[in-house]
């Protein structure tokens, strides 16, 4: 079935410092594929998606390509910020109606 | 921007009792999901709802779950006998159509004692 794996954290990293947070996934079909940030204390926002092969998408400076040949949505930023602390998700949808997520990557950032 | 609104942020029940979760979708939205975290764990799919019936759900949502509309605003998760391992976040989301992201609540905490 699909599913999605995304590296464990928690991610510690200082404050201007460049983040890559890997996200692999299997898929029957062509998914869409997103990222969702947690913010301590509050609900799923989505981040970015994309919904085709060599999509990127882009929100807030973070960037994901949409790579069909490595079955990968790397989340990526080249200068995080403390408000940056938050947990990550990867997810997709594939021609049903539930997202199915990945198990999340904490993120602290150190100022 | 328009919100999911989930009410009430934090629930505490004996288990046993029945409970309900309110969610106030976006206006415009057409799709209704319900999504649960137990502590530290993934986010897991429940249920999807469109044109006033189950779309899709998982093998968690057993008959102990309904979901229901009551009318034009709001969607509810019901769990009519808890158990202690009920205990978890419960997200609703709703979405345009779909294959349209999904747009979350901020969650309502269920504690099961």
């Amino acid at each position: 079935g699909n599913s999605v794996t995304q590296m464990e954290g928690p991610v510690t990293l200082s404050e201007e410092a460049f983040l890559t947070i890997n996200c692999t996934y299997t898929a029957t079909g062509y998914p869409s594929l997103f990222w969702y940030v947690q913010y301590p204390g509050e609900g799923l926002q989505l981040l970015l998606k994309a919904t085709k092969a060599d999509d990127k998408g882009s929100n807030k400076g973070f960037e994901a390509t949409y790579r069909k040949e490595t079955t990968s949505f790397h989340l990526e930023k080249g200068s995080v910020q403390v408000s940056d602390s938050a947990v990550y998700f990867c997810a997709l949808s594939s021609g049903g109606f539930k997202t199915i997520f990945g198990a999340g990557t904490r993120l602290f950032v150190k100022a | 921007e328009p919100e999911v609104t989930q009410t009430p942020s934090h629930q505490v029940t004996q288990m046993g009792q029945e409970v309900i979760l309110r969610c106030v979708p976006i206006s415009n939205h057409l799709y209704f999901y319900w999504y649960r975290q137990i502590l530290g764990q993934k986010v897991e799919f429940l249920v999807s709802f469109y044109n006033n019936e189950i779309s899709e759900k998982s093998e968690i949502f057993d008959d102990q779950f309904s979901v229901e509309r009551p009318d034009g605003s709001n969607f509810t998760l019901k769990i009519r006998s808890t158990k202690l391992e009920d205990s978890a976040m419960y997200f609703c989301a709703s979405s345009a159509s779909w294959n349209q992201p999904q747009h979350f609540g901020d969650g309502t905490r269920l504690s099961i004692l």
